[in-house]
């Protein structure tokens, strides 16, 4: 079974400064599909941005941008220029693509990001 | 497009009492899932439905919880009877079905949040 850790519980910056949250996972599986979520109070899940295992080349969305790295089985989250709206619950999650199984998602226990203004 | 629907947004409840959600997923999604998220962790998969059928049930409880897809659109989870440690927010999300391409991403909803007293 997959499994994905994000050992910072809990990260803050500066409004305008950069910031990485960290995330691993194990598998035993060579492709398959990583996600970051963002969750505010508001509870509703949103999705930030995704990367293809098969790529090499980092996902980037704006001023979110990924570090994957495959071999390490390692997968964080650059945040740029952090604004007050970033504030919130980020949770990494992993989904297999393997043929006949049922492709759920698995997510980190998340990391509580405070922006300071 | 609309988004995911979810109701109760709160719910409180006595132990050993029933309590049921109600999901109804994006037009066209034929995936839906059900996870519950206890605070301070990241959601767990409890049941995924493809159309009306179960695609993965494993995590459960069936003694208590039960969920059904009628028709293979709108979507209830039932809890009966309720436990103190249900207390839980219960997501419900949609997908499309098929290969894993950049569409196929989940889109949760906010939640139903349940406090078993």
């Amino acid at each position: 079974a997959q499994t994905v850790t994000q050992s910072q519980p809990e990260m803050s910056v500066q409004e305008a400064e950069t910031v990485t949250l960290s995330c691993t996972y194990d598998t035993s599986e060579s492709d398959y599909y990583l996600f970051w979520y963002k969750q505010p109070p508001s509870r509703q899940m949103i999705l930030v941005i995704r990367q293809e295992a098969y790529k090499q080349q980092n996902a980037t969305e704006n001023r979110f941008s990924v570090n994957f790295q495959k071999a390490a089985k390692s997968f964080s989250l650059k945040i740029s220029d952090s604004q007050l709206g970033d504030a919130a619950m980020y949770f990494c999650a992993y989904r297999t693509i393997s043929s006949g199984s049922a492709r759920q998602l698995t997510f980190g226990s998340g990391t509580q990001l405070t922006v300071l203004p | 497009e609309a988004g995911v629907a979810q109701s109760p947004r709160y719910k409180i409840i006595e132990k050993r009492q029933s309590v049921a959600f109600w999901c109804n997923p994006i037009s066209g999604h034929a995936t839906l899932y059900w996870y519950q998220q206890i605070l301070g962790q990241g959601p767990k998969l409890l049941i995924q439905f493809q159309n009306n059928g179960v695609v993965d049930d494993s995590q459960l409880p069936k003694d208590r919880f039960s969920a059904e897809r009628l028709k293979g659109v709108d979507s209830t989870l039932k809890i009966q009877p309720a436990k103190l440690e249900d207390s839980a927010v219960y997501l419900c999300a949609s997908s499309r079905p098929g290969q894993l391409s950049g569409a196929n991403v989940l889109t949760f909803g906010a939640g139903s949040r349940l406090t078993v007293l």
